[in-house]
């Protein structure tokens, strides 16, 4: 399966700190995403990058990936109340997965 | 555009009935997902259609379920018997060429 699994489960920061999650997947991929999931709301798309993309990124986004590793991190920088969320990494190459989500808490 | 619209968004029904659960993707998009999230197994992909075909239904939990895709802007995912085991949140989403997807809303379903 290339289902990936996102670390840590839970994170809980303060306002205006970094916070970064972690992706692992199994095989080969095209590209990876990644998605935010507002409580009881569907996923919304954040950012994608390819197989030969090392890094990337969207405003106050920062992803990247390691095909080597099979691994990627996303990492939203002066994190804000309305960033609690939870996050979830898709490795996305012949098949269609999504990780177990790292469910993210932003204190005010 | 509207973006992906799922309907109803709330089902209750009881064991045995049959449930029917409709999804009308981006115009233009070319391949239609369903999923089914609980907090027990999160989410999980159910089946893929690419340009109305059915590619991938190795998701899809048992011969209760059943899923169709008649044309490009409409598609039902049903249920029939439903169980209790089958109450979850269930999402439809598209994408075009199989990159970003688009997710609808949801459909709760309880099953009583």
């Amino acid at each position: 399966s290339q289902q990936g699994e996102e670390d840590p489960q839970a994170l809980s920061i303060q306002e205006g700190e970094n916070a970064t999650m972690n992706c692992s997947y199994k095989t080969s991929i095209n590209n990876l995403q990644w998605y935010r999931q507002n409580s009881g709301r569907g996923l919304v798309h954040l950012i994608l990058i390819r197989s030969n993309e090392r890094e990337k990124h969207s405003g106050r986004l920062r992803v990247t990936l390691d095909t080597s590793k099979k691994s990627s991190s996303l990492l939203i920088t002066a994190s804000r109340a309305a960033d609690t969320a939870s996050y979830f990494c898709a490795p996305t190459g012949n098949q269609f997965y999504f990780g177990t989500g790292t469910s993210l808490t932003v204190i005010p | 555009d509207a973006g992906v619209i799922q309907s109803p968004r709330h089902e209750v029904t009881e064991m045995g009935q049959e449930v029917t659960l409709r999804c009308k993707p981006i115009s233009g998009h070319d391949y239609l997902f369903w999923y089914r999230q609980t907090m027990m197994r999160g989410l999980e992909l159910l089946i893929y259609f690419n340009n109305n075909v059915p590619i991938d239904d190795s998701g899809m939990p048992e011969d209760r379920f059943s899923a169709k895709m008649p044309n490009a802007s409409f598609s039902t995912l049903k249920i029939q018997p439903s169980e209790p085991r089958d109450s979850a949140v269930y999402f439809c989403a598209s994408s075009r060429q199989g990159l970003e997807q688009y997710f609808g809303p949801g459909t709760r379903l309880t099953v009583t």
